[in-house]
This record gives C-alpha cells, sequence and structure tokens, in this order.
C-alpha cells in the first residue's frame, strides 16, 4: 500500500524547543516537499529535496532544517529560531520534477501547536 | 511568492448546481495544476495542464487554461455533498522545479 505518512498528527511543543516532524514514502519518488499552511492560506514552501544527500530552501526556509539521508525520508526540524512555527505542516513528493508529470502525493499533515 | 489567486475564496451552491472557481497567475508556466483539499487533511491532486492544452477533462471536473491571459479554471458540474473541500491551483513556472500555490478557493456545496 503505497503512500506518504507523516507522523505525528498532532504535536505539542513548548516555545524554545526544536521538534523535528517525520515525513516517509514508499512510492519510489525522487524529490519531496515540506510546505506550511496557515488557517485560510495556501501552501508556502518550506525546503525541498530532489535527490538524496541535497535540497534547497524554499520561501520561508528561516528556522527550519532539512536532512535527506535515504530516499524514503525526508525529515523537518522546526527550530526555536522560527518566529511563529504553530501551522498545520504538509509534507510531499513527486515522481520526477524534470518530467511533464510532476504531480505532488501529499501525506496527511502534521498540526504543530507551540506554546 | 504568490504566483497563483484564486477567484472566489468562498463559494456556496446547491447540491447539483454547477460550481466554476478560476486562478490567475503572473508569470509564463510549464504546467497549472488543481489540487482539492478536505479540512484538516493533505492535499489530492485533481489534474494537471499543459501550457500547450486549452481544456482537460476528468469526470465530472472540466479545467481550461488560457495562456494568453495567465488565467484557469474548474468547473466541477452536478455537484454533491462530497465535493465540500478547498480547491488549489498552482503553477509551475517555466525554469522552476517546484509549484506555487494559490490561496484556494473553499467550496461548500448544500444538501
Amino acid at each position: 500500500d503505497g503512500g506518504i505518512t507523516q507522523s505525528p498528527k498532532y504535536l505539542f511543543r513548548k516555545e524554545g524547543q526544536n521538534v523535528t516532524l517525520s515525513c516517509e514514502q514508499n512510492l519510489n519518488h525522487d524529490a519531496m516537499y515540506w510546505y506550511r499552511q496557515d488557517p485560510g492560506q495556501g501552501l508556502r514552501l518550506i525546503y525541498y529535496s530532489q535527490i538524496v544527500n541535497d535540497f534547497q530552501k524554499g520561501d520561508i526556509a528561516e528556522g527550519y532544517s532539512v536532512s535527506r539521508e535515504k530516499k524514503e525520508s525526508f525529515p523537518l526540524t522546526v527550530t526555536s529560531a522560527q518566529k511563529n512555527p504553530t501551522a498545520f505542516y504538509l509534507c510531499a513528493s513527486s515522481l520526477d520534477p524534470g518530467s511533464w508529470f510532476y504531480e505532488q502525493y501529499f501525506g496527511p499533515g502534521t498540526r504543530l501547536t507551540v506554546t | 511568492s504568490q504566483q497563483g489567486e484564486e477567484d472566489p475564496q468562498a463559494l456556496s451552491i446547491q447540491e447539483g448546481e454547477n460550481a466554476t472557481m478560476n486562478c490567475s497567475y503572473k508569470t509564463s508556466i510549464n504546467n497549472l495544476q488543481w489540487y482539492r483539499q478536505n479540512s484538516g487533511r493533505g492535499l489530492v491532486h485533481l489534474i494537471l495542464i499543459r501550457s500547450n492544452e486549452r481544456e482537460k477533462h476528468s469526470g465530472r471536473l472540466r479545467v481550461t487554461l488560457d495562456t494568453s491571459k495567465k488565467s484557469s479554471s474548474l468547473l466541477i458540474t452536478a455537484s454533491r455533498a462530497a465535493d465540500t473541500a478547498s480547491y488549489f491551483c498552482a503553477t509551475e513556472a517555466q525554469g522552476a522545479q517546484k509549484l506555487v500555490f494559490g490561496q484556494g478557493t473553499r467550496l461548500t456545496i448544500n444538501p
């Protein structure tokens, strides 16, 4: 049963703590992405990775970090430097960012609340 | 950077009616995609239209693309309560290997 999993679904943290969000895919996709969604808003790109051991900053990378040590995994760390971390975080993957068939497959999301 | 803008922001119609949502964008694109998001869930890909295509159909969905006006529309025919969701357009700008999403249209289908 192929897909993208994100865990946990809900995450609560105290201000000043780093927190890591998990994203795993078994679709054999090369590219993976992290987005942030605020209430009533669209998605904003945080980081993306087109290949293992390589990743690029998106539009709102400040206060976040990622790693891509395995093709299947792309964890996101929300650091204490992120000024407003409370949001809904979505992970996605796609087969080949250079091809016509560029649809992205999304995980169910992690809702992070920082107090 | 916000590439696509959807219009209207919210739409409420009766079950069985057609729903039309519009998306405008700013730069030349390789393709434009539409996604659906049910409340509190991840996005689901609906349809992709390439820059050299003008219209595409998938079941009850019809998407048009006018590159001269930098706009697209999504038509859902014979709407159902299960179509209640937010709909987003996303564009892949030429030279970019990423999608940029609009802010979405929140569609409510009333039984």
